[in-house]
């Protein structure tokens, strides 16, 4: 059984500051990890795709990966209040059509 | 930007009726999926669809469940005999690649369709 697990939260950052995600899985053939962010009540939506080990930066978002310990996450620079959603982890191995997703970690952003 | 869409937006339905939810995806999409979420809990794949048949599908896809693509555009998951453990949202993904391909862009879900069975 795959398993990809997430802090469910809430982590509550303020305005301006890092928000750190992270997310662990248990499936060491796994190839392809996903970042998506969902609001309420909508779908889910891909921020981040990372394959391969280290950082991948895109604007305020920063992909992190370390397959070796078999955790990936998310860093948001500059947390703005539209920030505020579910960021859920999805993980895929090569062999699959399927990711395996985690139930997600509410982020809050005050100002 | 291209995008999947789902109707109904909201479903209500009654325990032991049948709904289809409909679904077009992008059309140069290939492969086409079924997600749920029931409130609170994790997105749980149900069926993924290639080249005119079911490629994978999850325990929770089992008799009650159906899928089918009845022209070029349209995908539609049928639920037979609702109960009320299927009220949840219900979404519709597709992909350019998939399988031992790498994905590049993951998913484009769509908006999805609440399904509330009373």
């Amino acid at each position: 059984q795959k398993e990809v697990e997430q802090n469910s939260g809430p982590l509550s950052v303020p305005e301006g500051a890092i928000a750190s995600l992270n997310c662990t899985y248990s499936d060491r053939g796994s190839q392809s990890f996903f970042w998506y962010r969902q609001y309420s009540g909508k779908s889910p939506e891909l921020i981040m795709s990372i394959y391969s080990n280290g950082d991948k930066e895109d604007g305020r978002f920063t992909a992190q990966l370390n397959k070796a310990s078999q955790y990936v996450s998310l860093l948001i620079r500059d947390s703005q209040p539209s920030d505020s959603a579910t960021y859920l982890c999805a993980v895929k191995d090569e062999g699959s059509y399927i990711p395996t997703f985690g139930r997600g970690t509410s982020l809050i952003v005050h100002p | 930007e291209p995008e999947v869409t789902q109707t109904p937006s909201h479903q209500v339905t009654q325990m032991g009726q049948e709904v289809i939810l409909r679904c077009v995806p992008i059309s140069n999409h290939l492969y086409f999926y079924w997600y749920r979420q029931i409130l609170g809990q994790k997105v749980e794949f149900l069926v993924s669809f290639y080249n005119n048949e079911i490629s994978e599908k999850s325990e929770i896809f089992d008799d009650q469940f159906s899928v089918e693509r009845p022209d070029g555009s349209n995908f539609t998951l049928k639920i037979r005999s609702t109960k009320l453990e299927d009220s949840a949202m219900y979404f519709c993904a597709s992909s350019q690649r998939g399988g031992n391909l790498v994905i590049l862009s993951g998913y484009t879900f769509g908006s999805g369709t609440r399904l509330t069975v009373v």
